[in-house]
């Protein structure tokens, strides 16, 4: 089956510094990936998805992500955080095998601090 | 419009109540979900609806019956819940066909207490 692993449950970071967030895949083809963001009791918002092509994907809110096949991995990356960007973040693989509606499976998440 | 709407935003219940959550969507999607996210873990399927029928149910237990009235609309009737079913309630949409399935827009959730 297929599973996601967020390996840092929290991960602070001075403001304007650099983020790098952590998720390896585990999945025999070539997975669906997903980064979603959530602030405290709200929902989900998508920041970016990878299905095939190019491995650096653009997401919104300056937010990009790197699918590296050979260390399983889709690690999240910003250059500079703003207090803003305090929030969970979830790593979720499609569950399915692209020929219709299924769910996704999020990692435990990492919960980003910001400090000034 | 990317917006999914759910109603209510705080639900407060009884174990005797009988209370349903709506869930509803203009983007012109054909499947909707149910995801149930209990406090600080992430959120778990429950359900998926394709085309206003149930294609997916997780083995939630039968306290839980969801219903797609509609293509817009999805419900979750709830009866005789416990304690440990307060838990953020999120519904999502998306297309259904291919890679596009996949791209889940979620709403704001329904925060349910069990009392």
């Amino acid at each position: 089956a297929q599973s996601v692993t967020q390996p840092d449950i929290h991960i602070t970071v001075s403001e304007g510094a650099s983020l790098e967030l952590r998720c390896n895949y585990s999945y025999g083809a070539t997975p669906y990936l997903f980064w979603y963001v959530q602030s405290p009791g709200q929902g989900l918002q998508l920041l970016l998805k990878y299905f095939s092509g190019d491995t650096l994907v653009q997401g919104i809110k300056g937010f990009e992500a790197e699918f590296k096949r050979s260390q399983s991995s889709f690690n999240l990356r910003k250059p500079s955080v703003h207090w803003s960007d305090a929030a969970e973040y979830f790593c979720a693989v499609a569950t399915g095998s692209g020929g219709g509606a299924d769910g996704l499976t999020f990692g435990k998440g990492t919960h980003l601090i910001i400090q000034p | 419009d990317t917006e999914v709407t759910q109603t209510p935003k705080h639900l407060v219940m009884g174990m005797t109540n009988k209370k349903s959550l709506k869930c509803e969507q203009h983007m012109g999607h054909r499947a909707m979900y149910w995801y149930k996210q209990k406090a600080k873990k992430p959120p778990e399927l429950m359900f998926v609806y394709s085309y206003e029928k149930l294609s997916i149910n997780e083995s939630v237990p039968s306290r839980f019956s969801p219903e797609c009235p509609n293509s817009s609309l999805l419900n979750l009737h709830l009866h005789a819940l416990q304690p440990e079913d307060s838990a953020l309630y999120l519904c999502a949409s998306s297309q259904d066909w291919a890679e596009s399935s996949y791209e889940q827009y979620f709403g704001p959730g329904t925060r349910l207490t069990v009392t």
